[in-house]
């Protein structure tokens, strides 16, 4: 099952500039996951956030946490062409344990 | 620690016939989810243990798929009998998860890429 949907499904630019990804979820969670997944590879963990977090940082990402709107958001900041990958949104609902993932946005870096 | 191990990480198979995926978890994580990836369908949670307990297999797709985790350091996914449209990538994750743990990411393997002919 699918948690939620993420925003864009596709996108490109150009090396050097910042690239934002959205993912809205349904459920009240414990918290948000960003992952990354290079092609032909497994998923590879970013960042967590928990349901009482606003904003994270990590290097060049920086992620947001909305809940009562559901939603979050990944920036990644003077983009790479290494960093061209597919970015995936996954939550831990309340309670629970299990990991439940959006369906990604693919993302480009020309260079 | 050598992360989470799939094997075989290619299969080909004729419909009809049995296929068992692999994957031993991280040592000392106790819980392991078995994921499938498709274009169509993106990435499904099919089933996931806490402490080699299945709790949650609402995911998994029809009575043909079964998992088993018969201890904390190896679970099988099988199809019997295989079909065209379970051709996908199936990924198995671990992770330390309870309470008190505040660090819940899931470490993913390599996959297993399935075609079913």
């Amino acid at each position: 099952s699918q948690q939620g949907e993420e925003d864009p499904q596709a996108l490109s630019i150009q090396e050097g500039e910042n690239a934002t990804m959205n993912c809205s979820y349904k459920t009240s969670i414990n918290n948000l996951q960003w992952y990354r997944q290079n092609s032909g590879r497994g998923l590879v963990h970013l960042i967590l956030i928990r349901s009482n977090e606003r904003e994270k940082h990590s290097g060049r990402l920086r992620v947001t946490l909305d809940t009562s709107k559901k939603s979050s958001s990944l920036l990644i900041t003077a983009s790479r062409a290494a960093d061209t990958a597919s970015y995936f949104c996954a939550t831990v609902d309340r309670g629970a344990q299990k990991l439940v993932f959006g369906q990604g946005t693919r993302l480009t870096i020309n260079p | 620690d050598a992360g989470v191990i799939q094997s075989p990480r290619h299969e080909v198979t004729e419909m009809g016939q049995e296929v068992t995926l692999r994957c031993k978890p991280i040592s000392g994580h106790n819980s392991l989810f078995w994921y499938r990836q498709t274009m169509m369908r993106g990435l499904e949670l099919l089933i996931y243990f806490n402490n080699n307990v299945p709790i949650d297999d609402s995911g998994m797709p029809e009575d043909r798929f079964s998992a088993k985790m018969p201890n904390a350091s190896f679970s099988t996914l099988k199809i019997q009998p295989s079909e065209p449209r379970d051709s996908a990538v199936y990924f198995c994750a671990s992770s330390l998860t309870g309470q008190g743990i505040r660090n819940t990411e899931a470490f993913f393997g390599q996959g297993t890429r399935l075609t079913v002919v």
